[in-house]
């Protein structure tokens, strides 16, 4: 089945720095999300980029279908940032995601 | 619209017993899928329903079943617990085929 890995496992910055989180995949997918994991368990939506780039505020993502590849941007990162990051890809079309190990991102004040 | 629900929000079972969990999807969403998130296993995906019928099944036992309803709301089952069955059960809805995935908040199970 297809791999999804996710690079770093671990980011520790300090408030105010830029970070990029790196998605890569095995084949090609029909869908591409990225989800931010409160601590409280719920997988926030921050993405559906199964190609191109787009951003939302602080955030911004682009995903390279060709080369099986996804960059998660955060700018001027914030305490509210920390948890974890999960990229989570789609290839068959009956919704069943597969999920990467995830980034787990702390933000220090 | 509102999200999707998920009920209970947690849940303590004895090993043995079985469960029943809820997820509600956001109205208009016809397809529901299941996913099962342990520190040792992360995100695993269990199956997924679409107009009461299941597309897609994970590797899992079938101790793990569901259902989804003519509203679109799907239950899951598990049989004949075990402790290695203590996780936190997502639910997603989209409205078909590789659309974008909304999660519902969770159901923590622990088993003892």
């Amino acid at each position: 089945g297809i791999q999804v890995e996710q690079s770093p496992p671990d980011l520790i910055l300090q408030e105010g720095a830029n970070s990029t989180l790196r998605c890569n995949f095995s084949d090609s997918v029909n869908n591409l999300q990225w989800f931010h994991q409160n601590p409280w368990g719920q997988l926030i939506n921050l993405f559906y980029i199964p190609s191109g780039t787009k951003q939302n505020g602080r955030l911004s993502a682009t995903t390279v279908a060709t080369e099986r590849y996804s960059l998660l941007y955060i700018s001027s990162s914030q305490t509210t940032d920390s948890g974890v990051y999960f990229c989570a890809v789609d290839r068959g079309g009956y919704n069943k995601l597969i999920f990467g190990a995830g980034t787990r991102l702390a933000v220090h004040p | 619209k509102a999200g999707v629900t998920q009920t209970p929000r947690y849940l303590i079972k004895t090993r043995g017993q079985q469960v029943t969990l809820s997820c509600s999807p956001i109205s208009g969403h016809r397809s529901v899928s299941w996913y099962q998130q342990t520190p040792g296993q992360g995100l695993q995906f269990l199956f997924e329903y679409f107009s009461e019928t299941q597309r897609n099944k994970g590797n899992f036992p079938g101790r793990f079943s569901g259902r989804q309803f003519s509203n679109s709301r799907s239950e899951m089952n598990v049989s004949t617990l075990e402790l290695g069955d203590s996780a936190l059960y997502l639910c997603a809805s989209s409205e078909g085929n590789s659309y974008e995935q909304y999660f519902g908040p969770g159901t923590r199970l622990t088993v003892t």
